[in-house]
């Protein structure tokens, strides 16, 4: 158990730039979940897979968010023009159903 | 609805005991209370599921008053350790077992020797 890994760990782009970041999780895992935290808030729900199937997806997520899960394994997130309000940690967790385990987050900041 | 933690900040000496709340408007299913340290991934402490069952870790307590939609955190004997913002997650009963978690802001612990 190698815990749930996600890549890169920071990122910095240029508005208007698609960046896209990789969940890798704990391999017995069937559950994936991505949620987006900023200064001073706790996490907030963007979506989650069991094994491949993405079974919600948050209202407030714009449409340039999509995120996949092929074959139920890692996952990824793309964000497509990106603006500056999208400056945020991206939290990755996984569970097989009792709690959440969080990677370390991808830090993005939209310059 | 975003649950609403109380307090914002606790500061506290080594071996002081602190209590931290987490009200919600909407009726729960579960909560789930998660420490977060500086830079670092949110940890799971506990959950406490309607109907009085709970998970969690031996050495920390807390509460469900499922009528009121609040729960308590209690952390006892603290050490510096348990430094760090304590979220709580609520689930409302749509969303039952799916761990689509709404969080509040967080409470920040500071312990100090």
């Amino acid at each position: 158990d190698t815990g749930v890994s996600q890549d890169p760990r920071h990122k910095i782009t240029k508005r208007g730039q698609n960046v896209t970041f990789r969940c890798d999780p704990i391999s017995e895992h069937n559950r994936l979940y991505w949620y987006r935290q900023t200064l001073g808030q706790g996490p907030e729900f963007l979506t989650y897979f069991q094994n491949e199937a993405q079974l919600e997806k948050s209202r407030l997520l714009s449409d340039r968010f999509s995120a996949e899960r092929p074959k139920g394994s890692f996952s990824t997130l793309e964000i497509q023009r990106t603006e500056q309000g999208d400056s945020a940690m991206y939290l990755c967790a996984s569970s097989w159903g009792n709690w959440l385990t969080f990677g370390s987050g991808t830090r993005l900041t939209v310059v | 609805q975003q649950p609403v933690q109380s307090p914002q900040a606790v500061i506290l000496r080594e071996g002081e005991d602190a209590v931290i709340n987490c009200s919600s408007s909407k009726a729960l299913y579960s909560v789930h209370w998660y420490r977060q340290k500086h830079g670092e991934a949110p940890v799971f402490l506990m959950i406490l599921l309607k109907g009085g069952e709970q998970k969690g870790h031996d050495k920390i307590s807390a509460s469900f008053n499922e009528k009121k939609q609040q729960s308590s955190l209690y952390l006892t004997a603290s050490q510096l350790s348990y430094s760090g913002t304590y979220f709580c997650g609520t689930e409302g009963a749509s969303g039952a077992g799916s761990y689509q978690l709404t969080f509040g802001k967080g409470t920040k612990l500071s312990v100090i020797p």
